[in-house]
């Protein structure tokens, strides 16, 4: 099974910075099947990104993906109020079909 | 627009069984599969299984398997998840999504509670 360790477990930045959130796979992972999800407090999780790089629809601009292999990157370019929230990849597989990264919590400094 | 109602807040006692519906609309149900992930208070998401629901093809997380029973009713464009032998760590919101290898549109999660 593929395991996903997300970093840092907390990010504490203020509104208008650059947000970096690492996620990274025990072993090699198909970009195609790599995806991020933001969540907020009482709601389910969003999709943002598929394919580490595609932004889902309605998603802004400023949401960006990349990365390969075992290493990816969701990079917020300019941090507005509402993307305070936690961050989860995801990578679709088999046995079992997903499995999860623990999370990011991207806090207001 | 895609939407995914659940049904609601339930309460069970250890050893019991639930049940939770998820009522999808706004797309062909039987294009998509649904999966259903778990998240326990203050976790993260926890994939649990997925079901084809054009065939009826069922993947179960081997953490649940045994437990757990995922079928659907095309009639009504309804998906059930059906969770045995609840133990007090099967506490959690409950949530079905849309399935096309990512989870697109999400149900608004059922809480379920274990407790004596």
């Amino acid at each position: 099974e593929i395991v996903l360790t997300q970093s840092p477990g907390t990010l504490s930045l203020s509104p208008g910075e650059r947000a970096t959130l690492s996620c990274r796979a025990s072993q090699s992972v198909s970009s195609t099947y790599l995806a991020w999800y933001q969540q907020k407090p009482g709601q389910a999780p969003r999709l943002l990104l598929y394919a580490a790089s595609s932004r889902a629809t309605g998603i802004p601009g400023r949401f960006s993906g990349s990365g390969s292999g075992t290493d990816f990157t969701l990079t917020i370019s300019r941090l507005e109020p509402e993307d305070f929230a936690v961050y989860y990849c995801q990578q679709y597989g088999r046995s079992p079909r997903y499995t999860f990264g623990q999370g990011t919590k991207l806090e207001i400094k | 627009q895609v939407q995914l109602v659940q049904s609601g807040a339930e309460v069970k006692k250890p050893g019991a069984s639930v049940k939770v519906s998820c009522k999808a609309s706004g797309y062909t149900f039987t294009n998509y599969g649904i999966s259903w992930v778990r998240q326990a208070p203050g976790q993260g998401l926890e994939w649990m299984g997925w079901i084809n629901t054009y065939n009826g093809n069922i993947d179960y997380a081997q953490t649940l398997q045994g437990r757990v029973t995922l079928t659907t009713d095309t009639s009504t464009s309804t998906a059930y998840m059906e969770l045995r032998s609840l133990r007090s760590d099967d506490s959690a919101v409950y949530y079905c999504a849309r399935d096309s290898e990512e989870l697109v549109g999400w149900g608004q999660g059922t809480l379920v509670t274990v407790s004596s």
